[in-house]
Formats: C-alpha cells, structure tokens, sequence
C-alpha cells in the first residue's frame, strides 16, 4: 500500500536553529515527491517537486532532497515567518492519485 | 503565476441543503481535483478529473458528485450537506508535464 508518514508531528525552533523535517515514503514507482507550506486557513503552497533520488532543490533558507526511501527538507536559520504546516506528497507512477502525509507544524520562536 | 480561484472562503449551509463549490484555473491544466482537509486525518482525495466531462472517484466519493464542462472550472456538488461534511475544502490543478499540484485558497464549509 501506497504510505508517505511525516516527522515530527511538531517542532518547536529558535530563530536560528537549522533542522531537518522527514518525509518516509512507500510508493510502487515513484512518479514525483511534493513540498509545500501551509498557513492556519489558507490553501497549500507549492514549495519543491522533486522526481530521482540525489535530487536536490533550495529555496531562500529551504533546501529539499530525496532518497529511495525519505525526503528531507533542511531549514536553515529559520525566521519567525518560517512558522507553517510542511506538507509532503508522493504520486505512483501508475495512478493520477497523490498520496499526502499529516505534515509537521513547525514553530519558530524570535 | 498559476492562479487557482475558489468561489468562496467561507460557507455555512443548513443540513439537507444542495451545495455547489467552485474552482476556477488560469492555467490550462488537463487534470483537476477536490480535496478535504480535517485535523489529524490530512488531505483526502474526493474526486478527480484529467480532462473535460471526464471524472474519476478519489478515496472519499460518497456524499460528492463533480462537474466539469469546461477545462478551466471544476465544481464540487453536495447533494445533500450533511454535518459530517463540515470541513476545509481544497482544489488545485495540475498539468500533465510536471504533475506539481497548484491549490487553491480553500473553502471552509460549516454545515449545521
């Protein structure tokens, strides 16, 4: 079965503390791997897609990579507007369906 | 920029009431979908569409039907709103080339 499980549920940083948010994947083929940001209301946010293993993409202080197994996006000294919900998604290469992850809320302390 | 439009952010209807939610796209895509968002069981796929007057049950269909005539606008029906139907309602977009799905800003629908 087609499974992608995020960690943390939640982490709590200080201004300026680098981490590392987890997305662990089981798909049969994988057709692309998804980041985005979501703000309290507000719609998803397309940050990263990424398609092979050893890919990497970075964005201002985010940086996104992929393996076989798990995706890794790294903060690097977060700000307080850093502070959201980062959802992952994969897509099967067999299916239109996107299967999404519960996300890891992330809070930046000033 | 791709733009993806919802028709409303908020939404209260009465239980038994017909409910039509919209989504526009300014950006060609071929494939359109409809998902909820609930705390703690994440984005769950309702319905999806990959071209015009074509439609395909997501995990969640039961309660929904969809609507496309045209490739810009997909629509989300419920036929009779139910209370286990309030919920945070997302469409986005995506083209066939980069499969990377656009949303939209969402629909909070309160049924009572």
């Amino acid at each position: 079965e087609d499974q992608v499980t995020q960690s943390p549920e939640a982490l709590r940083l200080q201004e300026g503390e680098s981490s590392s948010l987890n997305c662990s994947y089981t798909v049969s083929g994988l057709r692309g791997l998804f980041w985005y940001r979501q703000d309290p209301g507000k719609g998803p946010e397309f940050l990263f897609t990424l398609y092979s293993a050893g890919e990497e993409k970075e964005k201002e202080r985010l940086k996104a990579t992929l393996t076989k197994k798990e995706s890794f996006l790294h903060i690097t000294a977060p700000k307080p507007e850093d502070s959201a919900t980062y959802l992952c998604a994969v897509q099967a290469s067999r299916t239109y369906k996107y299967i999404f992850g519960t996300g890891t809320r992330l809070k930046v302390l000033a | 920029d791709v733009k993806v439009t919802q028709s409303s952010r908020y939404l209260v209807k009465r239980t038994g009431e017909k409910v039509f939610l919209e989504c526009v796209q300014d950006m060609d895509h071929e494939n359109m979908f409809w998902y909820r968002q609930d705390p703690g069981l994440g984005l769950r796929l309702i319905y999806f569409s990959y071209d015009v007057k074509m439609k395909e049950k997501g995990d969640i269909p039961e309660g929904y039907s969809v609507s496309r005539e045209k490739k810009e606008r997909f629509s989300l029906i419920l036929e009779s709103a139910s209370t286990n139907q309030t919920s945070m309602y997302l469409c986005a977009s995506s083209s066939s080339d980069t499969d990377t799905q656009y949303f939209g800003p969402g629909t909070r629908l309160t049924v009572l």
